[in-house]
């Protein structure tokens, strides 16, 4: 695609419950990061995934998040068991590859956990 | 450590400029400046790297001083599509060369 599309791009769900958000690159970008914005804030590392690669899994908050990249292409950060302080937009962002900086944003999905 | 931003917000008239600051306690690989528009995706600007590199739109300057462990981004002539969140995101030396920490925001608000 032309862009990097993330889906939904709202979801409001109830404390407890799983959600899955999904984020689809830049055809041929093999870079892929997911950072969390939350109400004047500023951007929060979560993940990043290049290629095959293992995954830099550091921005992690709690073990409840995870994340998959399948194909090397689309993929869905899921957040188990969500509670109040998950509340926040997600950002999904790809570029060519690591060693090629400037970021292309998804327009995020916001969540927010009731 | 999240990079401190300077200032927090700016309101300008089209076409006066403006200087947007960034400051990290450690040390610094590269810096990374990033436009944001209520609702919409962060948008690249600028990079720049340890040694005097820089990537970007060629509308847009920025500097970045190693020693001081700072950047500052210049918007000249400013228009009306430069409104928006700006933040920068670093990285540190030796550090991954993809992961950013990134500040707060500056909210830049240019009026006609």
């Amino acid at each position: 695609g032309a862009g990097v599309s993330q889906s939904p791009s709202n979801k409001v769900t109830e404390k407890g419950k799983d959600v899955e958000l999904r984020c689809d690159p830049i055809s041929g970008h093999t870079a892929l990061y997911w950072y969390r914005q939350s109400l004047g804030q500023g951007l929060e590392f979560l993940i990043y995934f290049q290629g095959n690669s293992a995954p830099d899994k550091s921005g992690l908050p709690s073990d409840r998040f995870s994340a998959e990249r399948t194909g090397g292409s689309v993929s869905t950060l899921t957040i188990q068991r969500t509670q109040q302080e998950d509340s926040a937009v997600y950002l999904c962002a790809s570029s060519p590859n690591a060693r090629d900086p400037g970021y292309t944003f998804g327009s995020g999905t916001r969540l927010t956990v009731v | 450590q999240q990079p401190v931003q300077s200032p927090q917000a700016v309101i300008l008239r089209e076409g006066e400029d403006a200087v947007i600051n960034c400051s990290s306690s450690k040390a610094l690989y590269s810096v990374h400046w990033y436009r944001q528009k209520h609702g919409e995706a962060p948008v690249f600007l600028m990079i720049l790297l340890k040694g005097g590199e820089q990537k970007g739109h060629e509308k847009i300057s920025a500097s970045f001083n190693e020693k001081k462990q700072q950047s500052s981004l210049y918007l000249t002539a400013s228009q009306l599509s430069y409104s928006g969140t700006h933040f920068c995101g670093t990285e540190n030396s030796g550090g991954s060369n993809y992961k950013l920490t990134f500040g707060k925001g500056t909210l830049l608000t240019v009026n006609p």
